[in-house]
C-alpha cells in the first residue's frame, strides 16, 4: 500500500531534550516536505527536499533541522525543543512537478513542556 | 497579512444545497493552486487541482481568477460526507516550486 508513515504519532517531551520525528514514504517520490499545523494558522512549511541531499527552508525553519540521506526518509530533528514548537506535524511527499499531488502522513502530535 | 487567506466559516449547509467559498492569495507570481480536504485534524488529502480555465470534478467546481487573485470552490448537492475543512494551497515563485502555502481552511458543516 502506498503510504507516508510518521513516528512517533504522539510525543510529550520537555524543553531542551533533543528529538527526531521520522518520516518514510514507499512511493519512490523525489519531493518530501514537513509542515506544522496550529489553530488559526493553517499548515506552515518548515523544510522541504527536492531530492536526496537537496533540502531547503520553508516559511518557519527556525529551531528545526532535516536531512535527506535516502530517498524514502526525511527525518525532522528538534535539537532543543521549546514550548512554542508544540504543534501537529505533517510530513508529505510527491512526485516531481509543481502540479503533483502531495500525500501526507498521519501526523505527529508534539507537546513540549 | 497572510499570503493565503480563507474565510474560516463554518458554512452550515443543508444536505442537497450548494455552497461556495473563496480563497485569496497575495503573491501575483503564484503558479499552481489546489484544494485539499482535511477531516478533523487528520492528514490533508488532495480534492482537486485548479486550472486557469476552471475545472470540475463531479459535484465540485474550482475556479481561478488571476486578475483578482482568488480561487473558489463550489460544492453542489452537498452530502453529509462533505463536512470537512477545505484548505486552499498555493505554490509560489517559478524557481522554487517546492514551497507551498496553505490557507487556514474553511470549515463546511453539512446538516441533515
Amino acid at each position: 500500500e502506498a503510504q507516508v508513515t510518521q513516528n512517533p504519532r504522539y510525543l510529550i517531551t520537555v524543553t531542551g531534550k533533543k528529538l527526531t520525528v521520522t518520516c518514510s514514504q514507499n512511493m519512490n517520490h523525489e519531493y518530501m516536505s514537513w509542515y506544522r499545523q496550529d489553530p488559526g494558522l493553517g499548515l506552515r512549511q518548515i523544510y522541504y527536499s527536492m531530492n536526496v541531499e537537496v533540502t531547503d527552508k520553508g516559511d518557519v525553519p527556525e529551531g528545526y533541522k532535516v536531512s535527506r540521506k535516502e530517498k524514502r526518509n526525511f527525518p525532522l530533528i528538534l535539537e532543543s525543543p521549546s514550548p512554542n514548537q508544540t504543534s501537529l506535524y505533517f510530513c508529505a511527499s510527491s512526485a516531481t512537478g509543481r502540479k503533483k499531488t502531495q500525500y501526507f502522513g498521519p501526523g505527529t502530535r508534539l507537546l513540549v513542556l | 497579512r497572510k499570503e493565503v487567506e480563507q474565510d474560516p466559516g463554518p458554512f452550515n449547509v443543508p444536505e442537497g444545497a450548494t455552497v461556495a467559498f473563496n480563497c485569496t492569495y497575495s503573491n501575483s507570481a503564484s503558479q499552481s493552486f489546489f484544494w485539499y480536504r482535511q477531516d478533523c485534524r487528520k492528514e490533508p488529502k488532495l480534492l482537486m487541482s485548479v486550472y486557469s480555465s476552471g475545472n470540475e470534478d463531479g459535484r465540485f467546481t474550482a475556479q481561478l481568477n488571476r486578475a483578482s487573485q482568488y480561487i473558489s470552490l463550489l460544492i453542489r448537492d452537498s452530502k453529509l460526507s462533505d463536512s470537512a475543512t477545505y484548505l486552499c494551497v498555493v505554490t509560489v515563485a517559478t524557481d522554487s516550486w517546492g514551497k507551498f502555502q496553505f490557507g487556514a481552511g474553511t470549515q463546511v458543516v453539512v446538516t441533515p
